[in-house]
């Protein structure tokens, strides 16, 4: 079964830069793009970064996504108070023909 | 501006069935694929289900294929999901959410909903 896995947790200090990590296979982030999405609880779920590398109007350049083989990495450079939320990868999967969010890395700003 | 709107969730028991609707607006709604996103209760984002901007291609979760049937209806501006044989691991948060192009090929979704909650539970 085809999975990505995130580390759960990661914490910084206002300021800081944090990078965040997503691991795939070849049937996913090896072959196809990845996007990243910023989730605070009781809100809708915002898109930061798609086609691996590219930020949508608004998104601070502070994020930045990249990737490498089947892993890619989401950095936070800056580190806000702000920026404590879930963020997810997710990529397209050729072998399940559909879409797998990682699982989540909950990020605290100390 | 994209606004997507979540209708339809609610209390149903195990085996039983809902409907969840997605009301579009601030974009031309047969240009783009549609999906279903939903967050268990203290669980990660899962994919559920997407629907090509025309309505003719599906693509279905695993865990759903079978019990959930996603349409849309183009002259309405809605999509829908329709979910039979419901699990007591269905309740979540359903996201509605819009994919980039008219084609669903990545894991991409620029706009989403605010969710809507369905509960199953006898």
């Amino acid at each position: 079964q085809s999975v990505v896995t995130q580390t759960p947790s990661a914490s910084g200090t206002p300021g800081q830069r944090l990078s965040i990590s997503c691991s795939g296979s070849s049937a996913n982030i090896g072959k196809n793009t990845v996007s990243w999405y910023q989730h605070v609880v009781g809100a809708a779920p915002k898109l930061l970064i798609f086609s691996t590398n590219q930020r949508p109007s608004g998104v601070p350049d502070r994020f930045a996504g990249s990737k490498s083989g089947a892993s890619a990495s989401l950095a936070i450079s800056g580190l806000q108070s702000e920026d404590e939320a879930h963020y997810y990868c997710s990529v397209w999967d050729d072998s399940l023909n559909g879409v797998i969010f990682g699982g989540g890395t909950k990020v605290t700003v100390l | 501006e994209v606004q997507l709107l979540e209708s339809g969730g609610g209390l149903v028991q195990p085996g039983g069935s809902l409907s969840v609707s997605c009301e579009a607006s601030g974009f031309p709604f047969s240009s783009y694929a549609m999906s279903w996103v939903r967050q268990a209760p203290g669980k990660g984002l899962e994919w559920v289900s997407a629907v090509g901007g025309g309505g003719g291609r599906t693509y279905y979760a695993d865990s759903v294929r079978g019990r959930f049937t996603i349409s849309r209806d183009n002259s309405k501006n809605g999509h829908f999901l329709q979910m039979n044989s419901l699990r007591v691991e269905d309740t979540a948060i359903y996201f509605c959410a819009k994919g980039p192009t008219y084609f669903h090929s990545s894991g991409t979704f620029t706009d989403w909903g605010q969710g809507v909650l369905v509960t199953v539970s006898s």
